[in-house]
């Protein structure tokens, strides 16, 4: 079983549903982020926990929501989608044990077409 | 300011040569991390190797090398011996300050050629 599980892998919906998607992790890992990707601009971070009660924004939270429901699980939310929020999104967990030198492990991410 | 830049968007390499990925980076922080990962065609991040601000010796994980310059603020990807399973997308990532966020370059998409 993957260790940063990520529902659904792909999802086609219209401009103005609300979609979420969910993220669970078997690391015991408190750190958990989501991204997301578009062609040429790399991953860029939309939001992050540290623990279930702390919550930051990253470079591109316009538009998102999320929910810490337990240290095993972060959602991801459109409250009422766009096409431009048509990309790949990525969940990602971290360690913090061994000091910095933790790599983020990733989901298998959620191509999400929103037309 | 792009915190890590990676001016190489396509890359070509012959099978079993060597190949260097670039990546510059931009902090004022004195302890920061850089990881590169590699992203193939079915769309996982895969985690390669990382190297940190205050370690002394470059990185290197089997056919993986990281070229480490501080002054310059680079750390570059060394593939030794390519192969075919090499072609990937290829990004550096920097983590640093309090909360340790992690921002990714825009990538290199490598191709290996036969």
């Amino acid at each position: 079983d993957a260790d940063v599980t990520q529902t659904p892998r792909n999802r086609i919906t219209k401009t103005g549903k609300r979609i979420m998607l969910e993220c669970s992790q078997t690391k015991g890992h408190d750190r958990m982020y989501w991204y997301r990707q578009d062609p040429g601009l790399g991953l860029r971070l939309i939001y992050y926990s540290f623990d279930v009660k702390d919550i930051n924004k990253g470079e591109i939270s316009d538009g998102y929501s999320v929910s810490r429901q337990a240290q095993a699980k972060f959602s991801l939310s459109l409250e009422s989608a766009i096409p431009n929020q048509t990309a790949l999104y990525f969940c990602a967990t971290s360690g913090t044990t061994g000091g910095g030198n933790q790599p983020q492990h990733f989901g298998d991410g959620t191509r999400l077409s929103i037309l | 300011a792009q915190k890590i830049t990676q001016t190489q968007p396509g890359m070509f390499v012959q099978e079993k040569e060597a190949v260097t990925l670039d990546c510059t980076y931009d902090t004022s922080d004195p302890s920061y991390g850089l990881f590169w990962y590699k992203q193939p065609s079915s769309g996982e991040m895969i985690f390669l190797i990382y190297q940190g601000s205050y370690d002394q010796q470059n990185a290197t994980e089997g056919r993986y090398s990281l070229n480490f310059q501080k002054a310059r603020k680079s750390a570059n990807l060394v593939i030794s011996a390519s192969q075919l399973g090499d072609s990937a997308m290829y990004f550096c990532a920097m983590r640093e300050g309090y909360y340790q966020k992690v921002t990714f370059g825009t990538g290199t998409k490598l191709q290996v050629i036969p």
